[in-house]
């Protein structure tokens, strides 16, 4: 079965601090793998996206993210994250042309 | 600006009562889809829509009913069969039925009186 896996529901971190938001998949073909963050009350936008070629790729805002096929994963990381990082998290898993499923979301929380 | 405009911001439905969700782009995308979410389930899909007068079912589509009879235009009806229908509703366009980058509106709150 199709499916996308987020472990954490909620993570706080510090300012200034790194982060690292994990997203787990399953997939039966090559995926296609994105992030995408919410804001209260807000649509979502896209952070970054892996369609191939190199399995690290840079994001808006400082985000990047790595594809590692061994371990079916495409978590998110920033170096230091600031206040204005505190959202909601999506990761999403899709064919070229097949519609995308969803992670359940991680929600940010930044400490001063 | 170009992008999607949903429509009311907050909506809410007596029993009984179909509603209709408002969903338009100005983007000239040809792909637009309805995504409901829900707090700790992520988003799930409606329905979508490729072209002009064709949509297909999603996820959840029962209890809902959609038109494409403009490319800008994507509505979405909650019908009095849909039995929970509180929700936050998010309508996405992108230029085909590629992964290639959903854009969002800005949502609709759906709550039942």
């Amino acid at each position: 079965a199709q499916s996308v896996t987020q472990p954490d529901i909620h993570i706080t971190v510090s300012e200034g601090a790194s982060l690292e938001l994990r997203c787990n998949y399953s997939y039966g073909a090559t995926p296609y793998l994105f992030w995408y963050v919410q804001s209260p009350g807000q649509g979502l936008q896209l952070l970054l996206k892996y369609f191939s070629g190199d399995t690290l790729v840079q994001g808006i805002k400082g985000f990047e993210a790595e594809f590692k096929r061994s371990q079916s994963s495409f978590n998110l990381r920033k170096p230091s994250v600031h206040w204005s990082d505190a959202a909601e998290y999506f990761c999403a898993v899709g064919g070229a042309t097949n519609k995308l499923i969803f992670g359940t979301g991680t929600l940010l929380a930044v400490q001063p | 600006d170009g992008g999607i405009t949903q429509s009311p911001k907050y909506l809410f439905r007596k029993e009984g009562q179909n509603v209709t969700l408002s969903c338009e782009q100005n983007l000239n995308h040809d792909a637009m889809y309805w995504y409901r979410q829900d707090p700790g389930q992520g988003l799930r899909l409606i329905y979508y829509s490729q072209i002009v007068n064709d949509f297909q079912k999603g996820d959840i589509a029962e209890g809902y009913s959609v038109s494409r009879e403009k490319k800008e235009s994507f509505p979405l009806t909650v019908t009095s069969a849909q039995k929970n229908p509180t929700a936050f509703y998010l309508c996405a366009s992108s230029i085909e039925t590629t992964n290639e980058k959903l854009f969002f509106g800005s949502g609709t709150q759906l709550s039942v009186l």
